[in-house]
């Protein structure tokens, strides 16, 4: 398996508070993503990374934010948590040659109550 | 990016090959085709991709039709772990890998 952890893997907040996620790769892959998956739906990508401290926005970036200091960690931060982010949130990385040869985290399941 | 289209849902007999089809109509010329699956709870997990070949690896076979219409992931000897929604994506193999999972195929292997 990639070396990649997620952390937490639980997590239970309350609306309006912040909460961040760490996504950590020990694989030197310069590309990271962060996703989100709701039940009985495929995953949607949030944000991503092309290399440290170069990020942009996917497809449902609304209400998270991210950095990226280092190569191996990428973060995901809900800045005011709601309850329409309850949901599981998965990392994934990958190299330029091959962007969608990609390799994912064991996800953080977060539930905004 | 090309659109896929698969079947909601798929059964098979453990120990028999699983063939999961895959309909790109609209893909480019440049456009590879992946696979990937989601055993419950867990995250996804990459299996092959391809671009005009058929390509073959440990975890399985992946099929392309000669006009990259379609295609399809052969598992040649379906077990119960294999149980899990495979996702088929088209997209071109250049920037950063930014993609949208669809629904994919349920495949259950049954005993």
């Amino acid at each position: 398996d990639a070396g990649i952890t997620q952390s937490p893997r639980h997590k239970v907040t309350e609306t309006g508070t912040p909460v961040t996620l760490r996504c950590h790769q020990t694989e030197n892959h310069r590309y990271m993503y962060w996703y989100r998956q709701d039940p009985g739906h495929g995953l949607r990508l949030i944000h991503y990374s092309y290399g440290v401290k170069d990020t942009d926005k996917g497809e449902v970036s609304d209400g998270y934010s991210v950095s990226r200091s280092k190569t191996e960690d990428f973060l995901l931060t809900l800045e005011s948590a709601t309850s329409s982010q309850t949901s599981v949130y998965f990392c994934a990385i990958s190299d330029p040659g091959n962007p969608y040869e990609q390799y994912f985290g064991p996800g953080t399941r977060l539930t905004v109550t | 990016d090309a659109k896929t289209t698969q079947p909601t849902s798929m059964d098979c007999a453990e120990g028999r090959a699983a063939n999961l089809p895959c309909n790109h109509s609209t893909i480019s010329g440049n456009e590879y085709v992946y696979w990937y699956r989601q055993i419950h709870s867990q995250g996804p997990q990459y299996i092959i991709h391809g671009l005009k070949n058929n390509e073959t690896n440990e975890m399985a076979s992946l099929i392309i039709t000669e006009d990259r219409k379609s295609s399809t992931l052969i598992l040649p000897h379906a077990t119960l772990r294999d149980t899990a929604v495979y996702y088929c994506i088209v997209r071109y193999n250049t920037n950063a890998g930014k993609s949208t999972f669809g629904d994919g195929t349920t495949l259950t292997v049954k005993p």
